[in-house]
């Protein structure tokens, strides 16, 4: 099973829905990302979470909302989508605090996202 | 604000040559952490190798290698013996002391064979 799960894989919407995009994971990690792809832009952060309590906007956050259930959980919602929300969505995770020895991001498989 | 540049969006090579891929980084921290992440057509994102900034020797994992420039705030990897399945879109990471992740935007690698 992959450390970091995300559901669904692929999802088709509407314009105007609400959609949430879930991801759990099994690293026992703190930190906790999403990142929007998009072709020629990178992956571009969203929310990032250091724990349940604590949630912050990274650059491209109008538009979202998360939720950091738990420690293992942590979701991401559209509340009305629109078109320019199709991409490829990626959960990540990492282990804190900087000097531990495994620094890296860990990601999910992605979520592809049409907004129709 | 820490940005990260990758200013080559495609490049090719002939299978088994080298090739390097550019990365230049943009930040005030003393301490952080670099990557190379690998992402092939099953879009499923690779750790390929990190270096941490305090080290100044330059990290290694098989064929691929780093060259840190930390003075110029350059992170370039490089890929030698290329095979076919290299072929991916690599991104360039930067974590900083608050652990945000910052990736480029990217550079697509073909093999030719």
């Amino acid at each position: 099973d992959a450390d970091v799960t995300q559901t669904p894989r692929n999802r088709i919407t509407k314009t105007g829905k609400r959609i949430m995009l879930e991801c759990s994971q099994t690293k026992g990690h703190d930190r906790m990302y999403w990142y929007r792809q998009d072709p020629g832009l990178g992956l571009r952060l969203i929310y990032y979470s250091f724990d349940v309590k604590d949630i912050n906007k990274g650059e491209i956050s109008d538009g979202y909302s998360v939720s950091r259930q738990a420690q293992a959980k942590f979701s991401l919602s559209l509340e009305s989508a629109i078109p320019n929300q199709t991409a490829l969505y990626f959960c990540a995770t990492s282990e804190g605090p900087l000097d531990r020895a495994n620094t890296e991001a860990f990601f999910g498989q992605g979520t592809r996202l049409t907004v129709v | 604000a820490q940005t990260v540049t990758q200013s080559q969006p495609e490049m090719s090579v002939q299978e088994a040559e080298t090739v390097t891929l550019s990365c230049t980084y943009d930040t005030s921290e003393s301490d952080y952490y670099l990557f190379w992440y690998k992402q092939p057509p099953s879009r499923q994102m690779i750790l390929v190798i990190r270096q941490e900034a305090y080290k100044q020797q330059n990290a290694t994992e098989n064929r691929f290698s780093v060259n840190f420039q930390k003075a110029a705030k350059s992170f370039s990897l490089k890929i030698s013996d290329s095979q076919l399945g290299d072929a991916a879109m690599y991104f360039c990471a930067y974590r900083r002391r608050d652990d945000k992740i910052i990736f480029g935007k990217g550079t697509r690698l073909h093999i030719l064979p």
